[in-house]
């Protein structure tokens, strides 16, 4: 089975600032992907970014881009530029390869951007 | 396109009473999921169906839980005899094909839930 870790529960940044989010995960298949989820307000929940494990390039997308060390089994979240829009709950995730696509989340992190 | 969508929003039921949630997922999705929100335990799966199949029911916290999935379309979960322990927000996600391989993942899309509370 496997296991998703988020250890830290909330944290805070300053507007244009730059924050890390961070993930561990714990898994005995090689081939899998990552995603990080936002749930704003709304309980929308938002596709941010995803990283397939056997990539070894980090993913990126536009403010947000990933750490992912394989090895390690850690995927952290960065995002730059940080705006007031970026509050939010901030949930990791993994996905096995083959039938049955679902999603182990980890507690999730509440992200609140300071004016 | 429209997206997943879920109702109703929000409930109110007493302990005791049963429950149906319903969500709508993307036409043409052939996969739907249920996720359980609760407060400090982040998202739980509860169940996975392939058209009206559900060959992951592994989630379902216990037998008061049931789901069904009519047409490849719609799915309700039930809820029998709520328990305050019960109240969370209850996901739901569809994708198009269920089975995700080296090529690509099988991307799920979310609704909005609907946030049960038991009194």
């Amino acid at each position: 089975a496997q296991t998703v870790t988020q250890s830290q529960p909330e944290m805070s940044v300053q507007e244009a600032e730059t924050v890390t989010l961070s993930c561990t995960y714990d898994t005995s298949e090689n081939n899998y992907y990552l995603f990080w989820y936002k749930q704003p307000p709304s309980r929308q929940m938002i596709l941010v970014i995803r990283q397939e494990a056997y990539k070894q390039q980090n993913a990126t997308e536009n403010r947000f881009s990933v750490n992912f060390q394989k090895a390690a089994k850690s995927f952290s979240l960065k995002i730059s530029d940080s705006q007031l829009g970026d509050t939010a709950m901030y949930f990791c995730a993994f996905m096995k390869l083959g039938a049955n696509s679902k999603l182990t989340f980890g507690k999730g992190i509440t992200l609140s951007v300071r004016p | 396109g429209a997206g997943v969508s879920q109702s109703p929003s929000n409930k109110v039921t007493e302990k005791g009473k049963d429950v149906e949630l319903r969500c709508d997922p993307i036409s043409g999705h052939t996969a739907l999921y249920w996720y359980r929100q609760s407060l400090g335990q982040g998202l739980e799966f509860l169940i996975y169906f392939q058209g009206n199949s559900a060959p992951d029911k592994s989630g379902l916290p216990s037998d008061r839980f049931s789901a069904e999935r009519t047409g490849g379309s719609v799915s309700t979960l039930t809820i029998q005899r709520t328990q305050q322990e019960d109240s969370a927000v209850y996901l739901c996600a569809s994708s198009r094909l269920g089975t995700s391989g080296i090529l690509g993942p099988d991307t799920q899309y979310f609704g909005p839930g609907t946030r049960l509370t038991v009194l």
